[in-house]
């Protein structure tokens, strides 16, 4: 079975750093992008970026440019996405996807991790 | 770019058909057949019903179907029943290693 699995809910406060992970298993790690998808409280989904494990070069959605960190472990089958100063309007929950792409476009997103809740408080 | 237009909410009674539309732009769903659809219930992550317009995932039910006209790609379900009530979200690819989301839609089977 195909499946990412997230770490767990993180309660942090401004200011602070956080990184948050995402473990494949299933499926040939290396063949498949990873992409990171925001849903911040009662609303709708956004696109912040993708990775691919072959060449660990993260893509950026414009608007989560410089925001945040794209990363990967191929080594140990493991993406990630950190911040290195938390603010409160990054309270959201995150999940972690498995893209399928064909000639440079993205055919598919599937599975979805079951999420990590990152609540920023002071 | 722009988040892609559902309507917020539709409902339908058990045994009917819905149709929930979801409005691009030439740049995003007119230029690409790469429109999917995802179910979401209340607490748990979304899954792929729908993927490059009108294919199913393995194991998904074929009361669900998708279609596009130019900027605009529809999900309909047949045969409602109890358990297709949640939240539904169409994408596009939008070019440039990006996607594109709706803002979703919340179906309410009465």
């Amino acid at each position: 079975e195909v499946q990412l699995v997230q770490s767990g809910a993180e309660v942090k406060k401004p200011g602070e750093s956080l990184k948050i992970s995402c473990k494949g298993s299933g499926y040939s790690f290396t063949t498949y992008w990873i992409g990171w998808v925001r849903q911040m409280p009662g609303k709708g989904l956004e696109w912040m970026g993708i990775i691919y494990p072959g060449d660990s070069v993260p893509r950026y959605s414009p608007s989560f440019q410089g925001q945040v960190t794209i990363s990967v472990d191929k080594s140990i089958r493991t993406a990630y996405l950190q911040w290195s100063s938390l603010k409160a309007s990054d309270t959201a929950l995150y999940y972690c996807v498995r893209v399928g792409r064909s000639q440079n476009s993205i055919n598919w997103i599937d599975p979805w991790g079951q999420g990590t809740l990152v609540i920023v408080s002071s | 770019q722009s988040a892609l237009t559902q309507p917020a909410s539709v409902s339908g009674s058990p045994g009917q058909s819905i149709t929930i539309s979801c409005t691009g732009a030439s740049s995003d769903v007119g230029s690409y057949n790469l429109v999917s659809w995802f179910q979401q219930h209340p607490g748990k992550a979304p899954k792929l019903i729908i993927y490059e317009v009108t294919k199913r995932p393995s194991g998904v039910s074929n009361r669900f179907s998708g279609s596009k006209s130019g900027n605009t790609a529809s999900l309909t379900i047949s045969g409602l029943q109890a358990e297709d009530e949640a939240d539904y979200y169409c994408s596009s690819y939008a070019g440039s290693n990006s996607v594109v989301f709706g803002g979703g839609t919340k179906l309410t089977v009465l």
